[in-house]
């Protein structure tokens, strides 16, 4: 167990609602990754925190998507008016130092209907 | 062009031979490079990374980094049937990490 967490593991929503993932990483660490994947695919990176602030996002993250980082600590990813393209495992990862030692979290896998 | 690009297999291998996986990637840029598992349903591990051309060696793995030809290798010997799974490379460049699709390695006993 690497040790970050994520809430929920799955969920099932109807397209057009609003979803809201929950990342608590490992405790000492600063830095804090999102990434996407899709069957099939390597994960692909959508945001990062370095405390609470928000470094980057990729253009992957549409105006549906907003993450934040209170505090430093726990992160959550919001999608709003989820589409079936929505559809994919949601990635959270953590690291003290960068993304050579990020430790991912188990996931939570996200269906749209 | 993806940016990083890997066989989708599957590979399979018998159990005690050498299984070997390779990748490419397209960003000059990117300083390190790493090759991770994934089981099924499961979320990657880091196995190890590289980023000085050459040989580095970890217990049964070996990665191969040849940067003047974007060109990153991962060799398992004595493959066990534990070791099947998805095997993920990734190249980073200043915290941007880009992964390629996997590919695909089943072990046979």
């Amino acid at each position: 167990d690497t040790g970050v967490s994520q809430d929920p593991r799955h969920k099932i929503t109807k397209r057009g609602q609003n979803v809201t993932f929950r990342c608590d990483p490992i405790s000492e660490h600063n830095r804090l990754y999102w990434y996407r994947q899709t069957l099939g695919q390597g994960p692909e990176f959508l945001t990062y925190f370095q405390n609470e602030a928000q470094l980057e996002k990729s253009r992957l993250l549409s105006d549906r998507f907003s993450a934040e980082r209170p505090k430093g600590s726990f992160s959550t990813l919001e999608i709003q008016r989820t589409e079936q393209g929505d559809s994919a495992m949601y990635l959270c990862a953590s690291s003290l130092t960068g993304v050579s030692e990020q430790y991912f979290g188990p996931g939570t896998r996200l269906t749209v209907t | 062009q993806k940016e990083v690009e890997q066989n989708s297999g599957p590979l399979s291998v018998p159990e005690g031979a050498i299984a070997s996986l390779n990748c490419t990637y397209s960003d000059r840029g990117s300083q390190s490079f790493f090759w991770y598992r994934q089981y099924s349903g499961k979320s990657p591990e880091l196995i190890m990374f590289i980023y000085s051309n050459g040989d580095k060696e970890d217990g049964r793995f070996t990665a191969q980094l040849n940067k003047a030809s974007q060109y990153v290798s991962l060799l398992i010997r004595d493959s066990q049937p534990s070791d099947s799974a998805t095997y993920l490379c990734a190249s980073d460049n200043n915290n941007d990490m880009r992964f390629g699709a996997g590919t695909r390695l089943t072990v046979k006993p």
